[in-house]
């Protein structure tokens, strides 16, 4: 079956950096995204990667590891309005858009 | 307005009712996608359409029926609802399916199934 993970909730400081990690075990793999939830709100893209390394866009970055099965989003100074669920999706061999559950960032003052 | 909207935003009906979700982007975009969001779980699609005229089942189609005769338009009817059917439900809209095209949310419709 096709499975991505991420952890369900993660918490950080105002200011500070965090990094949310996802790993996908997929049929075929023609690219990685992520996207940004708030509460009540729709998904909207953040980025994507199809090749390995770090893509970096302002103080959102994300990272791709084909041949680990992993990505991961790096969030640096951390503002309160980056609180929200983060979504990982693969795009398998069928070009069908797989996702993860979310991970809930908390911000703290 | 331009971009992808839904109607209606929130929705209760009753257990049996047939209830139609509506779905209207002004990009011209090709891809069409329905999907629903239930807690613990991923986005889950239920059906796309490439073009108008053009369906196909997602991983969650039974129960759903769309169409779409125009390509602004992807309107996702529930036949005969059940609580199982309680969700929310989010249409998206992309220039493609290959490659690093991203897709566009609507606001979502918040349907609870008594």
């Amino acid at each position: 079956g096709q499975n991505i993970d991420q952890p369900t909730e993660m918490t950080a400081t105002e200011g500070a950096i965090v990094q949310i990690n996802c790993t996908y075990q997929t049929s075929g793999f023609n690219g990685l995204f992520w996207y940004q939830q708030h509460a009540g709100e729709a998904p909207t893209f953040l980025s994507y990667n199809v090749l390995d390394g770090l893509e970096e866009k302002g103080r959102f970055s994300s990272f791709l590891s084909r041949s680990k099965g992993y990505s991961y989003l790096l969030l640096k100074e951390l503002q309160m309005k980056d609180s929200a669920s983060y979504l990982c999706a693969v795009l398998d061999s069928n070009y069908q858009l797989i996702w993860g559950a979310g991970t809930k960032l908390i911000i703290k003052p | 307005d331009a971009g992808i909207t839904q109607s209606p935003r929130y929705k209760i009906t009753e257990t049996g009712r047939q209830v139609t979700l509506m779905c209207h982007q002004t990009w011209s975009h090709s891809y069409m996608f329905w999907y629903r969001q239930d807690l613990g779980h991923g986005l889950r699609l239920i059906y796309y359409s490439a073009a108008a005229d053009i369906t196909d089942k997602g991983e969650v189609p039974d129960g759903y029926v769309v169409s779409r005769s125009k390509t602004e338009n992807f309107p996702l009817t529930l036949e005969s609802a059940t609580r199982s059917q309680t969700s929310v439900y989010f249409c998206a809209s992309s220039e493609g399916r290959a490659g690093g095209y991203e897709q566009y949310f609507g606001p979502g419709t918040r349907l609870t199934v008594t």
